[in-house]
């Protein structure tokens, strides 16, 4: 199985931009995805394969990377934006998520 | 709008068996590959079963197979998960979710099952 590795937890200022990151054990070529999901809801789809925003998205998210190492980048952090943020590869099964990223307000 | 909505969850004992169903709607359900996906408490998210548009195709991951079937009813934009052999660590949140691709585009608000004596 493609195990998928994210930090826990990142503090941010509001306004500022932060990184998010995700490293995959294998390649998944752009086959990896990004999802958002805020305290007592779904998760909701931000970025596919890679790069590509979401219909509806805020454009101040956007996506990066190949093979094995991926970002999502939120630039200017809100307040809205806190949540847990989670990376999906597809490129095998069985698909498989990060253990979520954490996303704090300094 | 596209709308998800899962129902049949609940407190089950190890062992025994439990249906899930979700209601679909805003969209043509039979163009679309769906899925299940689960979120123990206050843990991340795991894919749990995926089913092609007519039912022919089903995928799991190991800690399900053999014990979980998805199947949909297309005529009544219906998914359905049945769950047998239920273990304790089955105890999540189970969200049933619309295919973009291989990604999930569209997620229900989720439904409760414990197992638990």
């Amino acid at each position: 199985d493609t195990v998928l590795t994210q930090s826990p937890a990142l503090a941010v200022s509001l306004g500022q931009r932060v990184t998010i990151s995700c490293r995959a054990s294998k390649s998944v070529s752009t086959y990896m995805h990004w999802y958002q999901q805020k305290s007592g809801q779904q998760p909701k789809l931000l970025i596919y394969s890679a790069s590509n925003l979401e219909s509806g998205v805020p454009s101040r998210f956007s996506g990066s990377g190949s093979g094995t190492d991926f970002t999502l980048t939120i630039d200017p952090v809100e307040a809205d934006d806190i949540a847990n943020y989670y990376c999906q590869q597809s490129n095998e099964l069985p698909l498989t998520f990060g253990s979520g990223t954490k996303l704090e307000i300094k | 709008e596209v709308q998800l909505v899962e129902s049949g969850g609940g407190l089950v004992q190890p062992g025994r068996s439990l249906k899930l169903s979700c209601a679909a709607s805003g969209f043509t359900f039979s163009n679309y590959y769906m899925a299940w996906v689960r979120q123990a408490p206050k843990k991340g998210l795991e894919w749990v079963a995926t089913i092609s548009t007519s039912g022919s195709r089903t995928y799991y991951p190991d800690s399900v197979k053999g014990r979980f079937t998805i199947s949909r009813d297309n005529a009544k934009s219906s998914l359905y998960l049945q769950m047998n052999s239920l273990k304790s660590e089955d105890t999540a949140t189970y969200y049933c979710a619309r295919h973009r691709s291989w990604e999930l585009g569209y997620w229900g608000q989720g439904v409760m099952v414990t197992v638990s004596s």
